[in-house]
C-alpha cells in the first residue's frame, strides 16, 4: 500500500510570512505525528492528531499549528515565520498512535530567508 | 517519557555483528521499546519494537532484560548501506515523542 505522503517536497519563504504544509498518511492510519529537524536539535516532536483530536504536542510556540481531517490528513501551519524555522519537518503515521511503529514521509524542506 | 542514553557514534566493518545499547533506566511498565533507522535527508524507517526479552524480524534483533532498564539492538552482518544514525525510543501511546541525539553507525569496507 502506498507510503505516507508530503506535500510540497521543498518550500522557500520569507520571514514574517506564513505556511501549510500537508500529510497523507497510510490508508486506515489514524494517527498523524509532525516533527522537526534541524541538523542542530535534532528531530524534535512537534505534535500528535489521533481521529482529528491532538493527543500530543510538544515544546513548540503557538506559531505551530496543526489539524487533522476526517480522512485523517493532516495539515501543520507556522505563521510568522522565522529564520529559525528552515528546517526539515517530517510526518509520521501509525495506526495505534503514540510511539507504535510510525511511517515516517520523506519530509518537507522548508527555507526561510 | 522515559530518558534514553545511546553512544554517539559506532564504527564497524562490513559483515559483522553490531550491537548498539540504550539505557533507559525509569522505563514506565506500559512503555515500550522502539528503535529508528535514518538515513541523511530521509525520514526515520521503523526497524523493530519490543516490550521484554527477545524480538526479531528480518533485519535486526532487540534484546530486552528482565529489568527493562536497558536494551540492544543487533544488527546481523552489516553492509555499507546499514550507515546511518539509530534512535532508541521508549514510550507508549500518549506520550511526548522525543528523539534523542541517536547513535551515528559507519561502516567500513
Amino acid at each position: 500500500k502506498a507510503g505516507v505522503t508530503q506535500t510540497p517536497r521543498y518550500l522557500i519563504k520569507t520571514r514574517g510570512q506564513q505556511v501549510t504544509l500537508s500529510c497523507s498518511p497510510i490508508s486506515g492510519h489514524r494517527s498523524v505525528s509532525w516533527y522537526q529537524q534541524t541538523p542542530g536539535q535534532g528531530l524534535q516532536f512537534l505534535f500528535e492528531y489521533f481521529s482529528e483530536t491532538q493527543r500530543n504536542k510538544g515544546n513548540f510556540p503557538g506559531r505551530f499549528s496543526g489539524r487533522q481531517f476526517s480522512n485523517s490528513r493532516s495539515e501543520m501551519n507556522v505563521s510568522t515565520l522565522e529564520l529559525g524555522d528552515s528546517a526539515l519537518y517530517l510526518c509520521a503515521s501509525s495506526a495505534a498512535g503514540g510511539l507504535y511503529e510510525q511511517y515516517f514521509g520523506p519530509g518537507t524542506r522548508l527555507t526561510v530567508t | 517519557l522515559a530518558k534514553t542514553t545511546q553512544p554517539i557514534s559506532m564504527d564497524s566493518y562490513e559483515g559483522q555483528e553490531v550491537n548498539i545499547t540504550c539505557s533507559h533506566n525509569n522505563i514506565a511498565t506500559n512503555d515500550y521499546i522502539t528503535w529508528y533507522q535514518q538515513f541523511p535527508s530521509q525520514g526515520p524507517r521503523f526497524i523493530i519494537q519490543g516490550y521484554k526479552t527477545k524480538v526479531t524480524n528480518e533485519v535486526a534483533s532487540l534484546f530486552i532484560p528482565a529489568d527493562r532498564k536497558s536494551s540492544t539492538l543487533s544488527l546481523p552482518r552489516v553492509s555499507l548501506s546499514d550507515t546511518a544514525v539509530y534512535y532508541c525510543l521508549v514510550g507508549g501511546d500518549n506520550n511526548d515523542m522525543r528523539f534523542g541525539a541517536g547513535t551515528r553507525l559507519t561502516v567500513k569496507p
